[in-house]
């Protein structure tokens, strides 16, 4: 088993929809990253959270230490937000494990 | 925010020849530089940790001579692959930790390797 899981693997939805992407992990973390990968495969930092709740416009990032969940939420989703949304954990020393990354596409 | 450019963006090699990537940090100073390879539709995966004037830390099962990593500078780390083979095509990508906040870990838009 996978230590960082993350549902839905593929997930298409309809231009302004709330979109929710999960991710739980198996082991002790001092923090969990949000990453996005575009289709030519660069990668930018959403979050990087340890604790409670950030926002960055329509972005929205949990976490919940106890359950060992986390989640990415996106409020009126938009064609461009299509990509790649990877959660990585943090297990010390910055070295990251990453979800296998849900594949997101908006349609217009 | 802080950025980290790779050199090349693609490669093509023959089998048996290296190939170097190169990892810089463009406006901050890295202390530390990660090298990561994703295999098609697979998750990305820790190859070294690299640290300024120190040799690199490598992953389980990741061969030290085959993948040379130097970090000669606070903002240049290279990666060479040596004798590549057909296997070692894959997306490798670097990140760095440093700049504002100095605890980001800021990625590279990664270099695509295909052996032939």
């Amino acid at each position: 088993k996978n230590e960082v899981e993350q549902s839905p693997q593929n997930l298409t939805a309809q231009e302004g929809e709330f979109i929710t992407i999960n991710c739980s992990y198996s082991v002790g973390i001092s923090a969990l990253h949000w990453l996005q990968q575009h289709p030519g495969g660069g990668i930018v930092s959403l979050f990087m959270l340890s604790s409670g709740k950030k926002k960055h416009g329509r972005l929205i990032a949990t976490i919940n230490i106890q359950e060992k969940h986390s989640s990415l939420h996106i409020t009126a989703s938009h064609p461009r937000d299509s990509a790649v949304y990877i959660c990585a954990v943090d297990r010390g020393a910055q070295k990251l494990v990453f979800g296998q990354g849900t594949r997101l596409t908006i349609n217009p | 925010g802080a950025v980290v450019s790779q050199h090349p963006s693609r490669v093509i090699c023959k089998s048996g020849t290296s190939v170097k990537i190169e990892c810089r940090s463009l406006d901050f100073q890295a202390t530390t530089m990660f090298w990561y390879r994703q295999f098609p539709k697979q998750s990305l995966m820790l190859m070294a940790t690299s640290n300024e004037g120190s040799k690199a830390t490598y992953e389980q099962g990741v061969e030290k001579d085959k993948f040379l990593i130097n970090h000669a500078s606070l903002t240049l780390s290279t990666l060479t692959v040596t004798s590549a083979h057909p296997e070692d095509s894959s997306f490798y990508i670097c990140s760095a930790i440093g700049g504002t906040p100095s605890y980001e870990q800021y990625f590279g838009p990664g270099t695509r390797l295909t052996v032939t």
